[in-house]
């Protein structure tokens, strides 16, 4: 299974920017970078995707190294809402049919007013 | 749109018994799929259904079983309950045609379970 590698928690300060690292060196050529995150008493939600190039939506940014074994979630401006449990996935394309995804711990993030 | 629904939100068996919990998926999507999350641990994958056959299986025992229907919603099945079925069960949808690896999960609620 294709895995990935985060810090159990990181601390935030609110209004101030956040970068959640992630680590996949054995990510493969087809794999895309997926975030979720899932907020106290819910289910996970869709962050942002990306596959090789820089994506940027209403949430947040995903930066992907040139190499693709690693990447960062960043949050411009993080409020209080944005404290969740982050997960980095890697989304594996097995042979043709859709791959499901395999979460790991994921990154516990706290937002300090 | 209503999003991904699950049934019930709670509920408390005994060991031994058995449980169906229920899905109905996001309108446009015909892929679902269910993961058990034990407190403090990432969701696990459980199984995926889509055209009312299930096509992929994580490792979980016979114990689980699943069903999809032709309007797409789908029923998680648990046979003699143990205790540490006690979890949160979760079930996510999407839509199957779309570029793979891109494809982007909605997730339910998730409905919580607790073996006594």
């Amino acid at each position: 299974d294709a895995k990935t590698t985060q810090p159990n928690s990181m601390e935030s300060n609110e209004e101030e920017p956040v970068h959640l690292p992630c680590n996949h060196s054995t990510i493969s050529g087809t794999d895309y970078i997926h975030w979720y995150r899932q907020l106290p008493s819910q289910g996970p939600e869709y962050v942002i995707h990306g596959l090789t190039s820089n994506v940027n939506n209403r949430m947040a940014s995903l930066a992907i190294a040139e190499d693709r074994k690693s990447s960062t979630l960043i949050l411009h401006r993080a409020t209080l809402r944005d404290a969740a449990v982050y997960y980095c996935i890697l989304r594996v394309n097995y042979g043709g049919s859709q791959g499901n995804l395999i979460f790991g711990k994921g990154t516990k993030l706290s937002v300090k007013p | 749109d209503a999003g991904v629904t699950q049934s019930p939100t709670h509920l408390i068996k005994t060991r031994g018994q058995q449980v169906t919990l229920r899905c109905s998926p996001k309108s446009g999507h015909d892929t679902v799929s269910w993961y058990q999350q034990a407190l403090g641990q990432g969701p696990q994958f459980i199984f995926q259904y889509y055209e009312e056959e299930e096509r992929q299986r994580g490792n979980f025992p016979d114990r689980f079983s699943g069903h999809q229907f032709p309007n797409y919603s789908s029923e998680l099945n648990v046979n003699a309950l143990l205790l540490g079925d006690s979890a949160l069960y979760l079930c996510a949808s999407s839509n199957r045609d779309r570029v793979i690896g891109a494809n982007v999960l909605t997730f339910g609620a998730g409905s919580r379970l607790t073996v006594l």
